[in-house]
């Protein structure tokens, strides 16, 4: 079942802006993973924060995690067109190893 | 590496019919297979969790009569949507772990969608 919630649903910007989203969840999580998907196709996965670190980098992505308040961001920085796409949060709860997905969020980026 | 195929991409059938869609990992092995619903504009909702060898575990809600699933090798899974109707049109995803890392990082296939006609 899914677990988390994010905000914004949908989020629209201009190219080199930068796009942050939020991902809150309710169980405890060994990880918590982030994805990209563009319309019809499959999952990419973008990256993995593991339970006990607080940020991460990749690129132009950051993530940082609070598992007191059970939430994540992920930040884009620098947005280009190419990065329009759905986004979701995935955590992967420690008592059975599941991934459970959040609602995501529709990012166009506006050229 | 690390790459999971589905077959077909797409598929469209009639109402009644079954379907069955196969999901491998092409290079590396998967104790663990996940089969995983999207409806448009939705997010992924796990269905089952199909382990080789073993029977296959259904989330709550999720028939295990309708949604077969046979996980025969370390590299192969099969999802059977039998006697489909058009509310099971969807996207079909598999996703796949590897042996050593317990569910850590999962795999996913590209998808299969479904319309039922």
């Amino acid at each position: 079942s899914q677990q988390g919630e994010e905000d914004p649903q949908a989020l629209s910007i201009q190219e080199g802006e930068n796009a942050t989203m939020n991902c809150s969840y309710k169980t405890s999580i060994n990880n918590l993973q982030w994805y990209r998907q563009n319309s019809g196709r499959g999952l990419v996965h973008l990256i993995l924060i593991r339970s006990n670190e607080r940020e991460k980098h990749s690129g132009r992505l950051r993530v940082t995690l609070d598992t007191s308040k059970k939430s994540s961001s992920l930040l884009i920085t620098a947005s280009r067109a190419a990065d329009t796409a759905s986004y979701f949060c995935a955590t992967l709860r420690s008592n059975d190893y599941k991934l459970s997905f959040g609602a995501g969020t529709t990012v166009t980026v506006r050229a | 590496g690390a790459v999971v195929s589905q077959h077909p991409s797409w598929v469209i059938c009639k109402s009644g019919t079954s379907v069955k869609i196969e999901c491998r990992s092409l290079d590396f092995q998967a104790t663990t297979m996940f089969w995983y619903r999207q409806f448009p504009k939705q997010s992924l909702m796990l269905m089952a969790t199909s382990n080789e060898g073993s029977k296959a575990t259904y989330e709550q809600g999720v028939e295990k009569d309708k949604f077969l699933i046979n996980h025969a090798s370390l590299t192969l899974s099969t999802l059977t949507v039998t006697s489909a109707h058009p509310e099971d049109s969807s996207f079909y995803i598999c996703s796949a772990s590897y042996v050593r890392r317990r569910g850590e990082t999962q795999y996913f296939g590209p998808g299969t969608r479904l319309l039922v006609l």
